[in-house]
């Protein structure tokens, strides 16, 4: 199966600071990759799909790069509403559906 | 507005039985694939199962042989009947529907069950 590395596991900046995590997969998935955004106490939330499409509402400050085995979410200009736990997830092929371990955003 | 409000969750003995539901509502139920996917406490999320429109099933090797998904398009309704449920399975429980692109990608969220495996 295919397994998906989220670096840092968690991470502490200052508002307005950019923010990267790095998710990386064992093998080749494409762009067959998403970002959730899970705030504390709340429901994850679809940011992105196939790897650079930000979904419609969010934060323009949100980028996701990557294709193959390396991916990257960018946040531009970190805002106190970004603290969350953010998961990649490949979706090039199902059962093995597998999500990241996450990672923590907090603010310094 | 989509909304999915799962039911069913509780506290359950290990080997027992539980059925969880969710009602759908906010847009044309039939028509999309339905994902379950989990989280145990302060863990982060782990996909369970996943039902079509044609009811085609995927699941999880945690879960296959234990877990069954299902759907009633007539009452905009998903489900997961979970039998022998092991300690592990402890998680709250999210039905999201999914995205209308190849591949599965949970796009819709609802707010969770929390299921409690413990004697």
């Amino acid at each position: 199966d295919i397994q998906m590395t989220q670096s840092p596991s968690s991470l502490s900046a200052s508002v307005g600071d950019r923010v990267t995590i790095t998710c990386r997969a064992s093998q080749d998935i494409s762009n067959f990759l998403a970002w959730y955004q899970q705030r504390p106490g709340k429901v994850p939330k679809l940011l992105i799909l196939a790897a650079s499409t930000l979904q419609s509402g969010v934060p323009s400050r949100f980028s996701g790069s990557g294709s193959g085995t390396d991916f990257t979410l960018t946040i531009s200009s970190l805002q106190p509403e970004d603290v969350a736990t953010y998961y990649c997830q490949k979706y090039n092929d199902a059962p093995a559906l597998a999500f990241g371990g996450g990672t923590k955003v907090e603010i310094k | 507005e989509v909304q999915l409000v799962e039911s069913g969750g509780g506290l359950i003995q290990p080997g027992g039985s539980l059925r969880l539901s969710c009602a759908a509502s906010g847009f044309t139920f039939s028509s999309y694939s339905m994902n379950w996917v989990r989280q145990a406490p302060g863990k982060g999320l782990e996909w369970v199962s996943f039902i079509n429109p044609t009811n085609s099933a995927l699941y999880a090797d945690s879960v296959k042989g234990r877990f069954t998904i299902s759907r009633d398009n007539a009452k905009n309704s998903l489900y997961l009947q979970m039998n022998s449920l092991r300690d592990e399975d402890t998680a709250v429980y999210y039905c999201a529907r999914s995205a209308p692109i190849p591949g599965v990608v949970p796009e819709y969220w609802g707010q969770g069950t929390l299921v409690t495996v413990s004697s």
